[in-house]
């Protein structure tokens, strides 16, 4: 069974520029998490799609970010502009729908770097 | 909200003994999950243990133990016979309850550095 993967794994950009995320979930998996790590600090959540709604985006920045799941598989997100405090790891995380949902399996992260 | 408060940003442990990595949470919730999860360098996140809130037992993984005092809003999270494999940086997370799946909240790490 593949797993969670995610593209690219590093990117560096220009404050201004925009940058888009893909992460494709496990096969089947309902649940689709996206979640920030910037500067060493703590995991951050950013939002949660169940299928392609989304049921919590509360943790997502500001209007620079941009979340979207076609038709329930893949997702990705968008930084548009980019700005300097947006770099970071960015991971992605699925489960299986329902109570069988408890654990969430993550992609390796995106590495962002915004100059 | 809750929170998760790991105070050891580094731990260091000779290969084949025991260290134990501390995570204390806020919640006002009564029932809910715990996670620890493991980061290698440069490899993915993987679940290393979890424990409900309502089972008073703790969980065991192999070597990977966890202390759940619920009174105490602790969750510390015990290697034994530490093995070169287990360097890596170590997540405590928190979870509320739901059937629609929900966020983790994460501490902001531990990294674990075994001797040899």
């Amino acid at each position: 069974e593949a797993g969670v993967t995610q593209f690219p794994s590093h990117s560096v950009i220009e404050k201004g520029q925009t940058v888009t995320l893909r992460c494709d979930p496990i096969s089947g998996h309902d649940n689709l998490y996206w979640y920030r790590r910037v500067m060493g600090k703590e995991i951050k959540f950013l939002l949660h799609f169940v299928k392609e709604s989304k049921q919590d985006e509360s943790g997502m920045p500001n209007n620079r970010f941009l979340a979207e799941r076609t038709g329930g598989t893949y997702s990705t997100l968008k930084v548009q502009p980019a700005e300097l405090e947006d770099s970071g790891v960015y991971f992605c995380a699925s489960s299986p729908p329902g109570l069988a949902g408890y654990e969430q399996y993550f992609g390796p992260g995106t590495r962002l770097t915004v100059t | 909200a809750q929170t998760v408060t790991q105070s050891q940003p580094e731990m260091s442990v000779q290969e084949a003994e025991t260290v134990t990595l501390s995570c204390t949470y806020d919640t006002s919730e009564s029932d809910y999950y715990l996670f620890w999860y493991k980061q290698p360098p440069s490899r993915q996140m993987i679940l290393v243990i979890r424990q409900e809130a309502y089972k008073q037992q703790n969980a065991t993984e192999n070597r990977f133990s966890v202390n759940f005092q619920k009174a105490a809003k602790s969750f510390s999270l015990k290697i034994s016979d530490s093995q070169l494999g287990d360097a890596a940086m170590y997540f405590c997370a928190y979870r509320s309850p739901s059937p629609y799946g929900n966020k983790l909240v994460f501490g902001a790490g531990t990294i674990l550095r075994v001797k040899s």
